[in-house]
């Protein structure tokens, strides 16, 4: 079956970064884009941005230029986000999601907290 | 961006009630390639979103048939025939026509 296992909690210092891994299983992960969305109480369900698993070509919405990272490596099917020069309004829920514009399976969410 | 306007935000309702939940976008949703990419996801608590219909009406494997898209251009509406207990979370549209992708602020339902 289709999954997307994302790696723990982060808990990571004002002006660092983290970088949290989606790994996926039950499918061809260069079939499928991975998309990245980020959750916060206060901000709702935002959209990070794209990669193109199998040519590794990336699309960000434009708050998140510049703030997030999207690579992936396909020997172990894994995508990847980093955020940088984290602030305290970079703590949030962020998850994977299969897909361009389906996202008909999402991982389990990765809760980063930013805090000095 | 496209705003994704839910209605209402919370719905209280007894087991065997139908509910209804509105959203309605600030653009047009009708793709260039004819599609409209509207979609609803189910977020339960403590639990990652799960999709239940995609492109305004499909329902995914697996949702029940209690559970309806229907919509156009701008305005959406997901229909539960009878609320039952497992349906109990908070609800988002949310559009993948226009970049970046943009979701509605969500409807929580409750049990009365």
């Amino acid at each position: 079956q289709v999954q997307l296992q994302q790696s723990g909690a982060e808990v990571a210092k004002p002006g660092s970064s983290v970088k949290i891994s989606c790994k996926a299983s039950g499918y061809t992960f260069t079939s499928y884009f991975i998309s990245w969305i980020k959750q916060t109480t206060g901000q709702g369900l935002e959209y990070i941005g794209y990669i193109n698993t199998g040519s590794g070509g990336t699309n960000y919405s434009e708050k998140f230029k510049g703030k997030a990272t999207l690579t992936v490596d396909k020997s172990s099917s894994t995508a990847f986000m980093q955020l940088s020069s984290l602030t305290p309004d970079d703590s949030a829920v962020y998850y994977c999601a299969r897909g361009l514009w389906g996202f008909d399976y999402w991982g389990q969410g990765v809760m980063v907290t930013v805090s000095s | 961006d496209v705003v994704m306007t839910q209605t209402p935000v919370s719905l209280s309702l007894a087991i065997g009630q139908p509910a209804s939940i509105s959203c309605k976008s600030s653009q047009s949703l009708v793709h260039s390639d004819g599609k409209t990419y509207l979609s609803w996801i189910l977020q339960r608590p403590g639990q990652s979103p799960k999709r239940l219909i995609y492109l305004v009406s499909k329902l995914d494997s697996g949702v029940p048939d209690r559970f309806s898209g229907s919509g156009s251009e701008t305005e959406f509406t997901l229909k539960i025939s009878r609320v039952e207990a497992e349906d109990l979370g908070v609800y988002y549209c949310w559009q993948a026509t226009h970049f970046p992708q943009t979701f509605g602020g969500g409807t929580k339902l409750e049990l009365k």
